[in-house]
């Protein structure tokens, strides 16, 4: 297993656009976790899946964005009408149970809303 | 709602030295999880080190140890014989509690070890 994988490493859309992220988690970890971390911050909690179910959502989720993970494998986070106020680093992790272990993170999706 | 604060934002340290970030927490719960972890430059996080906070004694992994002081809410983490690739943002996290499903980050302290 070669650990946590984002794909794309960069994005850059233009305002008003749609875009769309993928995180391949560690395949024995039931628990996935999105985060946003913008320049000089921690990473900020947005959702969070175990298995296929979504179970929580920060208030930092606008309706804009949405975050599937069908089959509780890998999971997508989608941005619709994208505005400048979105340009972020875009963290994944997983976790075996709650996460009392620490999480494994990916590189990150950079997106740059221009 | 929990709490995680780093007044550090940056600090140096000579390459071989000691060093020492600083983090603060407030929660409520009796039992938790607190971490570090270290984000270098364009690349991943990666964990340094946890701590449980039923443990009393503090947790050590190589040259990282944590100073964990449960009643003042203070889990400071130690890097002996600093090294260049000890350049880096580092981080601290609270896990656990009421929120078991989620970390809290503070905002970073920026290392940089110099030659």
């Amino acid at each position: 297993d070669t650990g946590v994988s984002q794909n794309p490493r960069h994005k850059i859309t233009k305002r008003g656009q749609n875009v769309t992220f993928r995180c391949d988690p560690i395949s024995e970890h039931n628990r996935l976790y999105w985060y946003r971390q913008t320049l000089g911050q921690g990473p900020e909690f947005l959702t969070y899946f175990q298995n296929e179910a979504q179970l929580e959502k920060s208030r930092l989720l606008s309706d804009r964005f949405s975050a599937e993970r069908p089959k509780g494998s890998f999971s997508t986070l989608e941005i619709q009408r994208t505005e400048q106020g979105d340009s972020a680093m875009y963290l994944c992790a997983s976790s075996l149970e709650w996460g009392q272990y620490g999480y494994t993170f990916g590189s990150g999706t950079r997106l740059t809303v221009v | 709602a929990q709490t995680v604060t780093q007044s550090q934002p940056e600090m140096s340290v000579q390459e071989a030295e000691t060093v020492t970030l600083s983090c603060t927490y407030d929660t409520s719960e009796n039992n938790y999880y607190l971490f570090w972890y270290k984000q270098p430059p364009s690349r991943q996080m990666i964990l340094v080190i946890r701590q449980e906070a039923y443990k009393q004694q503090n947790a050590t992994e190589n040259r990282f140890s944590v100073n964990f002081q449960k009643a003042a809410k203070s889990f400071s983490l130690k890097i002996s014989d600093s090294q260049l690739g000890d350049t880096a943002m580092y981080f601290c996290a609270f896990g656990g509690g009421g929120s078991n499903y989620k970390l809290t980050f503070g905002k970073g302290t920026l290392l940089t070890v110099n030659p």
